[in-house]
């Protein structure tokens, strides 16, 4: 098996940038995908194959890659942001799929 | 519009058997594979396994091989998974997704809770 490892939180003041970070042996291979989780409610896709964002999701969510290790970036960061975000991704064969421990984000 | 419609909570005892379901619609059901993830009271997410409903081919995360079963049927475009025996330890929020092409997990069910207790 393989494990992909968050910070379990990470906290920012509104209108800051929070960076969330990602990683795992499989990455430099696999693409990532990031999920934001809110109190109640079902996970949502914010960004796939590494970097892209699926429509509806705001022009502040991006992300990167670099070896092993991928970053969600959530620029000019609003109190709606405040979540558990998830990252995502598969084992070589796209056969097998793993989450990340999650990260809190809170916006101070 | 893609939808996943997810039966509703469950309360079980230890050793009862549960069925629940995962019902999709606005897209080709057979076409995309759907997951099942675990989320524990608190806790993060867990990939369980899925299944492919064109053929029926199905994975399990190694956590969860023979701990549960998951199955589909196309006529009704559902999805299910299933449990013979509950333990007080399935206590949980279950969601179904689906696999979108490229890996990703696009749309979501809304959760079912199964509560264990005796």
């Amino acid at each position: 098996s393989y494990e992909l490892t968050q910070p379990p939180s990470v906290s920012v003041s509104p209108g800051q940038t929070a960076r969330i970070s990602c990683s795992g042996d499989t990455l430099p291979k696999q693409y990532a995908y990031w999920y934001q989780q809110k109190p109640g409610q079902a996970p949502v896709l914010v960004i796939y194959k590494d970097t892209e964002r699926p429509s509806g999701i705001p022009e502040r969510f991006s992300g990167s890659s670099s070896g092993t290790t991928v970053t969600l970036t959530i620029n000019g960061v609003q109190a709606e942001d405040e979540a558990d975000y998830y990252c995502q991704s598969t084992d070589n064969s796209g056969a097998y799929h793993v989450f990340g421990g999650g990260t809190k984000l809170t916006v101070l | 519009e893609v939808q996943l419609v997810q039966s509703g909570a469950e309360v079980k005892k230890p050793g009862e058997s549960l069925k629940i379901s995962c019902k999709s619609s606005g897209y080709s059901f057979p076409s995309h594979w759907i997951g099942w993830v675990r989320q524990l009271p608190g806790k993060g997410l867990e990939w369980m396994g899925k299944i492919y409903p064109g053929n029926s081919d199905t994975r399990y995360s190694p956590s969860f091989q023979g701990q549960v079963t998951i199955s589909a049927d196309k006529s009704i475009s559902t999805a299910y998974l299933q449990w013979s025996s509950l333990k007080t330890s399935d206590t949980a929020m279950y969601y179904c997704a689906r696999q979108h092409a490229d890996y990703s997990f696009d749309y979501w069910g809304q959760g079912t809770l199964v509560t264990v207790s005796s």
